[in-house]
């Protein structure tokens, strides 16, 4: 079946720091890729919704400059939080789907601790 | 907009019973996807089972089995001979039926407990 790759599994880093969280689709075209994040015992909140070659469409209250998504091929999309803050520690969540509304798989997440 | 509703956080039931999800949704569309998703401690996200809206017949997966019921949009999950693997976080989820990118909607999710 279809396979997602989130990678860090799990990072720490210092605030003020960028830290770069990848999703990669490995054996499919993703041409819309989400980003979520999830806090303890919460669902999934959409932060953004990228497609392949565009800009990211972000949800409602998501700084859009503090989180920067790339999403340059149909393989890879990249979530940065950049100047890292102790309230962006998180746990985030890619997803991808390809073309005609093929089935959304999703990257095992990422844990995101700022100290 | 879309919503979905899971109105009882957390639920528990003894191994080899059965338990009963309730979720429900708005939508004013006629034709959508519901599905719902398993999340163990690990966090990953696991699919449980998925049910297309034009299908009247409910969907099964081995012990798993939906009661769809599109008049009242609701989507309701039971698990029977519930077993210790089964203790997660399960969320009813939403999504369109568009031509490409479709979104999920995701409700606030059930604890469940599975007792020995």
């Amino acid at each position: 079946g279809a396979v997602v790759s989130q990678h860090p599994s799990r990072v720490i880093c210092k605030s003020g720091t960028s830290v770069k969280i990848e999703c990669r689709s490995l054996d499919f075209q993703a041409t819309t890729m989400f980003w979520y994040r999830q806090f303890p015992k919460q669902s999934l909140m959409l932060m953004a919704t990228s497609n392949e070659g565009s800009k990211a469409t972000y949800e409602q209250g998501v700084e859009k400059d503090k989180f920067l998504i790339n999403h340059a091929s149909l393989t890879l999309s990249t979530l940065t939080v950049t100047s890292a803050h102790p309230e962006d520690s998180s746990f985030y969540i890619c997803s991808a789907t390809g073309e005609h509304n093929s089935p959304l798989h999703f990257g095992n997440g990422t844990r995101l601790t700022v100290t | 907009a879309q919503t979905v509703t899971q109105s009882q956080p957390e639920m528990s039931v003894q191994e080899a019973e059965t338990v009963t999800l309730s979720c429900t949704y708005d939508t004013s569309e006629s034709d959508y996807y519901l599905f719902w998703y398993k999340q163990p401690p690990s966090r990953q996200m696991i699919l449980v089972i998925r049910q297309e809206a034009y299908k009247q017949q409910n969907a099964t997966e081995n012990r798993f089995s939906v009661n769809f019921q599109k008049a009242a949009k609701s989507f309701s999950l039971k698990i029977s001979d519930s077993q210790l693997g089964d203790a997660a976080m399960y969320f009813c989820a939403y999504r369109p039926k568009e031509t490409s990118g479709s979104r999920l909607t995701f409700g606030e999710g059930t604890q469940l407990t599975v007792n020995p």
